[in-house]
């Protein structure tokens, strides 16, 4: 099956650059999508198709995708960015599946 | 706006059964693909189940596929999922999700804030 790896934690201090990664084989021949989630909270779309934005989330937020990596990047970070942050791709082989990475806590210090 | 309300959890004994109901508004369900996905308390995201817009096609997580059914009424925008044979490691919010297409495989626009389920004895 196929698996994405995210690290467990990340922390930045407020005005800062985040960076999430997110790590898969051949990762950056898929659409890679981010959500998210806050304690007691709906997870929320924040990037699709590697680097598209919905309306409603701030430019701060980007992301990339190549190689075995994709990556969602917060530029100056604020305290409500504050959340856990999960990839998620639809893998096109063994049949339909949706895989999600283990997320991301993002600590605002 | 475009919304999606779950119901139907509760605490159940292992062994028995839920169905859980998610009510769709402000957007053609019709056209949409749909999933479930739960948060265990302390874990990640996991995907359980998808169905087509046309109710067609139905993909399950490995983890499920035995135990849990998708299905839709697009007279009622509702998408149901019936979870059988609970066991304590079940216990999880159950989100249920909007596709931005109708095949269901590319990603989640809408999220519900989902219904808890509690396997307890």
């Amino acid at each position: 099956s196929y698996v994405l790896t995210q690290p467990p934690s990340v922390s930045v201090a407020p005005g800062q650059t985040a960076r999430i990664p997110c790590g898969g084989n051949d990762i950056g021949s898929q659409d890679v999508h981010w959500y998210q989630v806050k304690p007691g909270q709906a997870p929320v779309l924040v990037v699709y198709d590697d680097r598209d934005r919905p309306s409603g989330t701030p430019e701060r937020f980007s992301g990339s995708n190549s190689g075995s990596t994709a990556m969602l990047t917060i530029n100056r970070v604020e305290a409500g960015d504050e959340a856990d942050y999960y990839c998620q791709v639809w893998h096109r082989s063994s049949g339909h599946r949706e895989v999600f990475g283990g997320g991301t806590k993002l600590t605002v210090l | 706006q475009v919304q999606l309300v779950e119901s139907g959890g509760g605490v159940v004994q292992p062994g028995k059964s839920l169905r859980l109901s998610c009510a769709g508004s402000g957007f053609t369900f019709s056209n949409y693909g749909m999933h479930w996905v739960r948060q265990a308390p302390g874990k990640g995201l996991e995907w359980l189940a998808t169905i087509t817009y046309d109710g067609d096609n139905k993909y399950y997580a490995d983890s499920v596929k035995d135990r849990f059914t998708i299905s839709r009424d697009n007279s009622k925008n509702t998408v149901s999922l019936q979870v059988t044979a609970l066991r304590p490691d079940d216990t999880a919010i159950f989100h249920c999700v909007k596709d931005s297409s109708g095949s269901g495989n590319w990603y989640f626009d809408v999220w519900g804030r989902g219904t808890l389920v509690t396997v307890s004895s």
